[in-house]
């Protein structure tokens, strides 16, 4: 079936440093895929997505790619801040079955 | 944005007894509603997919018998943990697609905590 394998966190960051979040994927079709953030005492919400291969989704700094050769779509973003201290999620969707990563808990320090 | 509200938001009760969760849109239809439970070391866990009109699609490993779901409606979902014991003690999340297919992004409600003594 399908699933999704994302890095084992925590990540503890400074603020300013460059973030990288792994994400691959398995799916027997071509999937859509997603990261949602979970920020302290919320609920889950959609930061970005893309639907096909070489897809790029961006949203509030942070980008990931759609790699169909690699099955991944890894969350990076250039300079962190202390505010995107948050738990993030990969997901997939296909023929209406979603999958959810374990959970990246990403601590930024000022 | 689209909204997903979820009730009660806390609840306690006492081992052997039965929990209804409610799971709304307010504000779209949603032919789809997905349950999840989350663990205290965040991983989000598939129990079910709940589709309008038809029998929910249970994940495996996941009792159908315990965890009863009803999607009556195109705009409500709701969980009922029957006979309820403190291994059951989680926080619930429901989640609902606004459009149809595998692209349209999920809407979350802001879960259930469940606290079973």
């Amino acid at each position: 079936g399908n699933s999704v394998t994302q890095m084992e966190g925590p990540v503890t960051l400074s603020e300013e440093a460059f973030l990288t979040i792994n994400c691959t994927y398995t799916a027997t079709g071509y999937p859509s895929l997603f990261w949602y953030v979970q920020y302290p005492g919320e609920g889950l919400q959609l930061l970005l997505k893309a639907t096909k291969a070489d897809d790029k989704g961006s949203n509030k700094g942070f980008e990931a790619t759609y790699r169909k050769e690699t099955t991944s779509f890894h969350l990076e973003k250039g300079s962190v801040q202390v505010s995107d201290s948050a738990v993030y999620f990969c997901a997939l969707s296909e023929n209406n079955d979603m999958r959810f990563g374990a959970g990246t808990r990403l601590t930024v320090k000022p | 944005g689209a909204v997903v509200s979820q009730h009660p938001s806390r609840v306690i009760c006492k081992s052997g007894t039965s929990v209804k969760i409610e799971c709304r849109s307010l504000d779209f239809q949603a032919t789809t509603m997905f349950w999840y439970r989350q663990f205290p070391k965040q991983s989000l866990m598939l129990m079910a997919t709940s589709n309008e009109g038809s029998k929910a699609t249970y994940e495996q490993g996941v009792e159908k018998d315990k965890f009863l779901i009803n999607h009556a409606s195109l705009t409500l979902s709701t969980l009922t943990v029957t006979s309820a014991h403190p291994e059951d003690s989680s926080f619930y999340i429901c989640s609902a697609r606004r459009l149809a297919g595998d692209t349209g992004e999920l809407f979350f409600g802001e879960g259930s905590r469940l606290t079973v003594l």
